[in-house]
């Protein structure tokens, strides 16, 4: 499983645009690049997943560059709600799941 | 579909005792993860089954972690004797294959031992 890194935490205001990158430079050619978010006192939920370029649903956008070696999760202008830890996973179909210390993302009014 | 769901949510006991974690996973799924989470160490994950059966329990700590899987629909966690710094929530997760981004985690179990 590729070894992820992503800053430790990071704050943000209510209506902004959060980015949070997480660099992963030993990605394999069938690692998919996975995010979950972990709300206080609740287990983490998948948010999103990608394998290149750009990947949006209704909670996110996922940016990942052409080497893949990063990529980089974009929350349009978060509400208190999104108030969480955010982490990034990478591997591919045959890998367990095991989840690195991830972003805690404080929105403040 | 309920979701995930374990059992106590509140678990406080004393050192020495045992402890017994229930999970219930999704129905259909075949892969069941128990997974602790403290502060210090972030979420680990623990054990994994795969139809019932552990597939890799490199992250149990000690014996005193055994997890069994009876049959799909339930599994539990037990530690035996318990310590303090066994103290963390315990989440389960559940999933129809073994794929990342495929898991579906429960409330936890936020366990406290005195």
């Amino acid at each position: 499983l590729a070894k992820t890194t992503q800053p430790i935490s990071m704050d943000s205001y209510e209506g902004q645009e959060v980015n949070i990158t997480c660099s992963h430079n030993n990605i394999a050619t069938n690692d998919y690049i996975t995010w979950y978010q972990q709300f206080p006192s609740q287990g983490p939920r998948f948010i999103i997943q990608g394998y290149k370029t750009k990947v949006t649903n209704e909670v996110a956008s996922l940016f990942i560059p052409a080497d893949r070696k990063s990529s980089t999760l974009s929350l349009p202008r978060v509400s208190l709600s999104d108030t969480a830890v955010y982490y990034c996973l990478v591997g591919d179909d045959r890998d367990d799941m095991r989840f690195g210390a991830g972003t805690r993302l404080t929105v403040k009014p | 579909d309920a979701g995930v769901i374990q059992s106590p949510r509140h678990e406080v006991t004393e050192m020495g005792q045992e402890v017994t974690l229930r999970c219930k996973p999704i129905s259909g799924h075949d892969y069941l993860f128990w997974y602790r989470q403290t502060m210090m160490r972030g979420l680990e994950l623990l054990i994994y089954f795969n139809n019932n059966v552990p597939i890799d329990d490199s992250g149990m700590p000690e014996d005193r972690f055994s997890a069994k899987m009876p049959n799909a629909s339930f599994s539990t966690l037990k530690i035996q004797p318990s310590e303090p710094r066994d103290s963390a929530v315990y989440f389960c997760a559940s999933s129809l294959r073994l794929s990342v981004g495929t898991q579906y985690f429960g409330p936890g179990t936020r366990l406290l031992v005195l």
